[in-house]
């Protein structure tokens, strides 16, 4: 069975830490994909990634950096965190053209 | 720009009827995919049909079926004998394959409420 696994369903992080969401598939895919979900405004793409150390700013990539040292591990980083970064956040993967498998999500709370 | 737009933010449909879910997009490259995934209140998303741009037929998934009208720039999912479980709120993606780009886009989703 495919598998996105994110490391945590809910967080809560004070305001101006550094905040690190993991995501690891074992597809080996080679596209992997950040989004936040907001009430209204379906799911806007953080950063994607198309290979190991690649990476792309998505349409809203203020406030977050990412890095992908291992084929399977994709990591989104709030270098400081603000509320206005409280959010769904999910991860997604993909193989070429196929479907993107997404993980369970997490509920980021910033206080 | 938005690529994806779903029009209706909510819908309440009775049991065991159909029900249409509106998405339009927008491209200017030749090759692209459409997806629907539906998320229940769970959060997880789960991927229910795909169409590509150059698929001759409309895509059908058991009871999901996707109403592909390119010149209209249209990609309805259309869901029949509606069930309790089909409560959930669905979203329309798109992929534009030109250079290789991998992005996938979302509409804002259409909030699904299926009554007895």
């Amino acid at each position: 069975d495919v598998k996105v696994t994110q490391s945590s369903r809910y967080l809560v992080k004070r305001t101006g830490e550094k905040v690190f969401l993991e995501c690891v598939q074992d597809m080996d895919h080679e596209n992997m994909f950040w989004y936040r979900q907001d009430p209204g405004l379906g799911l806007r793409l953080i950063y994607f990634s198309y290979d190991v150390k690649m990476k792309e700013k998505g349409d809203i990539p203020e406030g977050y950096s990412v890095s992908r040292e291992k084929k399977e591990r994709f990591s989104l980083i709030l270098e400081s965190a603000s509320t206005n970064q409280t959010s769904m956040y999910l991860c997604a993967s993909t193989g070429g053209r196929t479907e993107a498998f997404f993980g369970q999500g997490t509920r980021l709370t910033v206080v | 720009a938005q690529k994806i737009t779903q029009t209706q933010p909510g819908m309440f449909v009775q049991e065991k009827e159909a029900v249409t879910l509106d998405c339009t997009y927008d491209t200017s490259d030749p090759s692209y995919g459409l997806f629907w995934y539906k998320q229940p209140s769970s959060g997880e998303m789960i991927f229910l049909i795909y169409q590509g741009s150059y698929d001759q037929q409309n895509a059908t998934e058991g009871r999901y079926s996707l109403n592909f009208q390119k010149a209209r720039k249209s990609a309805n999912l259309v869901i029949s004998a509606s069930q309790l479980g089909d409560s959930a709120m669905y979203f329309c993606a798109m992929r534009e394959f030109r250079f290789n780009d991998y992005k996938l886009s979302f509409g804002a989703g259409t909030t699904v409420t299926v009554r007895a």
